[in-house]
């Protein structure tokens, strides 16, 4: 069965710049939550859709958005990139609203 | 505000032995706990989810005590193995909401 899915893999962009970052669940799960990981720290929680609804969001500004679509596909966008935002971009899935998380390995954005 | 904290050195121990991991928290009163194995460029994968009306929690060598008094997590790794070689995180949800906080990690090196 195939895992979470997450696309691009890397990508680096300008600042200023926006980017979209996509992500696939496992099959059947309804929850999707992205989440941003610095060097040297744990995942933050950035957003979570459970049936194409935003059911919670983190301490993020504006710039971040993100939508569920029919499929339970989600994308993250991320406007107006700061060297800041450069992390790891973690997507996770889950069966329902609260559960165990299964992560896709990431998108690395690096913002130069 | 509410706060997680993970042993931030990293743990070297020796082969054979049992590895035992803190995560504490604060201004927290969590439904779940749980904990995550994080290998270097990968995405967490789920280890152990334990509630708060559970004690204690085990699979094959893995343990995990949650004491909602003390508010603290212990995570037991027994007869470790090199294999075992990872950082570990620990995540609670806020209950209420949809997200869970994670901690920063413990960095766990087991010596052959």
């Amino acid at each position: 069965d195939a895992g979470v899915t997450q696309s691009p893999t890397h990508l680096i962009k300008t600042r200023g710049q926006h980017v979209t970052l996509r992500c696939s669940p496992i099959s059947g799960h309804k929850s999707v939550s992205w989440y941003q990981q610095v060097l040297g720290q744990g995942p933050q929680f950035i957003f979570q859709y459970y049936e194409k609804e935003e059911r919670g969001r983190g301490n993020f500004p504006d710039r971040f958005s993100a939508r569920q679509f029919p499929n339970y596909s989600s994308e993250l966008n991320v406007n107006a990139l700061l060297l800041g935002d450069s992390a790891l971009y973690l997507c996770a899935s889950s069966l329902e609203v609260v559960g165990e998380l299964f992560f896709g390995e990431g998108s690395r954005l690096t913002v130069l | 505000s509410q706060k997680i904290e993970q042993n931030s050195e990293a743990l070297n121990i020796q082969e054979g032995k049992t590895a035992t991991l803190t995560c504490n928290y604060t201004n927290y009163s969590p439904a779940y706990l749980q904990w995550y194995r994080q290998d270097p460029g990968r995405g967490p994968v789920f280890l152990l989810l334990i509630r708060e009306n559970e004690k204690e929690k085990r699979k094959e060598r893995l343990k995990v005590t949650f004491d909602t008094t003390l508010k603290q997590s212990l995570f037991h790794i027994t007869a470790s193995q090199p294999a075992d070689s990872a950082t570990y995180l620990c995540a609670l949800d806020l209950s209420g909401t949809y997200k869970y906080i994670f901690g920063t990690g413990t960095r766990l090196k087991v010596l052959a």
